[in-house]
Order: structure tokens, then sequence, then C-alpha cells
């Protein structure tokens, strides 16, 4: 069946522009996961939905970054007046309920 | 809160060789543990996970794992590495029961000579 999918690929913006990544999780997958992968941080966690909700926010790293879930589906992932340390591959996970997730492509943002 | 900690960023074996990453970990409370593996360009795919029950788990292309409570440890072996294990490995905790966020250690990018 259909994976995690994400999109775009490879995104390029300048300093202060808005971008807006996505993020379609399998079918059926109630939970939904986003996750920033860079050189100086590793993996860190973002953002959870469990639905359209998102019971824990506390990894968004500023008011600049915020995500919505709609239809218990697709997510997108927000990131206002990007700076250059933003540049990351932003990894998108779904799983069923607290189950294994299981990772997209990820988008690599790179902020000029 | 919890953390993982990946002994070594750089592992290096001959093929056919034994495959060791190490793997260890804080939890406040009984955790989840994962292996994930990237290959270049690619998102993370799961190798295998401990929840409960048996504590040496198996799974995809030969790796085990064994959880060791008393050494808070969750090591990755593989008894003969092949060219395509090449990649870069990740451990990560989740707490037991509960929603998902996983906490990931720095990762083990693994060469295989041949």
């Amino acid at each position: 069946g259909a994976g995690v999918s994400q999109s775009p690929s490879n995104k390029v913006t300048e300093k202060g522009k808005d971008v807006e990544l996505r993020c379609d999780p399998i079918s059926g997958h109630t939970a939904l996961y986003w996750y920033r992968q860079s050189l100086g941080q590793g993996l860190e966690f973002l953002i959870y939905f469990q639905g359209n909700s998102a019971p824990d926010k506390s990894g968004l790293p500023s008011d600049r970054f915020s995500a919505e879930r709609t239809g218990g589906s697709v997510s997108t992932l927000t990131i206002q007046r990007t700076q250059q340390e933003d540049s990351a591959v932003y990894l998108c996970a779904s799983s069923k309920a607290t189950d294994t997730q299981y990772f997209g492509p990820g988008t690599r943002l790179t902020v000029l | 809160a919890q953390s993982v900690t990946q002994l070594g960023s750089h592992v290096s074996v001959s093929e056919g060789a034994l495959v060791l990453l190490r793997c260890n970990y804080s939890s406040s409370v009984p955790p989840y543990l994962f292996w994930y593996v990237q290959y270049p360009n690619q998102g993370l795919q799961l190798l295998l996970k401990y929840t409960t029950g048996a504590t040496l788990v198996k799974g995809i292309n030969g790796f085990e794992a064994e959880f060791k409570k008393s050494e808070t440890s969750f090591h990755l072996t593989k008894p003969s590495a092949h060219m395509s294990d090449a990649a870069e490995y990740f451990c990560a905790v989740r707490r037991g029961t509960s929603y998902g966020k996983l906490t990931f250690g720095q990762g083990t990018i693994l060469t295989v000579h041949p």
C-alpha cells in the first residue's frame, strides 16, 4: 500500500518568506508527527496530532512555526518569515494510535 | 524525560564482519525502544522494536537487538555485514503505552568495506 508522502521533496526559499510543507499520512493512521533533521541538532520532534487535535506542540522551536491537520488526514507545516537556521529536512510520520511510526521521505528546506 | 546516547558517530567494518552499534537510553518509565535505518536521501525505515516481552528482538535484514534493563542498553547487532548495510542508524526511545513522540539518538553512520 501507499506509504507516507511529503511534498515538495525540495524547497528553496529566500530568508523572510513563508513556506508550507505538506504531509499525506498512511490511510487509516490516526496519529501524525512532524520531526526536523538538521546537522547540528539531529532528529528533533516538532509536533504530534491525534486526529485533528495537537496534544503536544512542545517541539515547535518558535511561534513562526505552526501546523494543522484537517479531516484527520493531510497535515501542513507552515514556517513564517523563514530564517537560515530553519534549513533542514522536515520528516513526517504516521501511525495507528501509539503503534509504530512510519516515516515519509522528507522535505529538504533550504533558506538562502 | 527521556534521552538516547549512541556511542560512536561512525563505525566501519569489513564485509562479513560483525556489526555492533551501541545505544544506551535514559527513561523514567518503562520504555519502548526502536532502531531505524536511513539510506541517503530517504526517510527512516524501522529495523526492529522492543515493547514488552522477549528481550531479544529480531528485525529485518538480519539485524537483532537485546534490551538489557540493568544496563539501560539496546545494542544493535548483525553477525555478518553486507555492503548494502551501509547507512545511518538511529536508536530511539518512546514512553511505553503512551503517545508516540520519539526521542532519537544522534545516529551512527555505518561504513562497510569490501
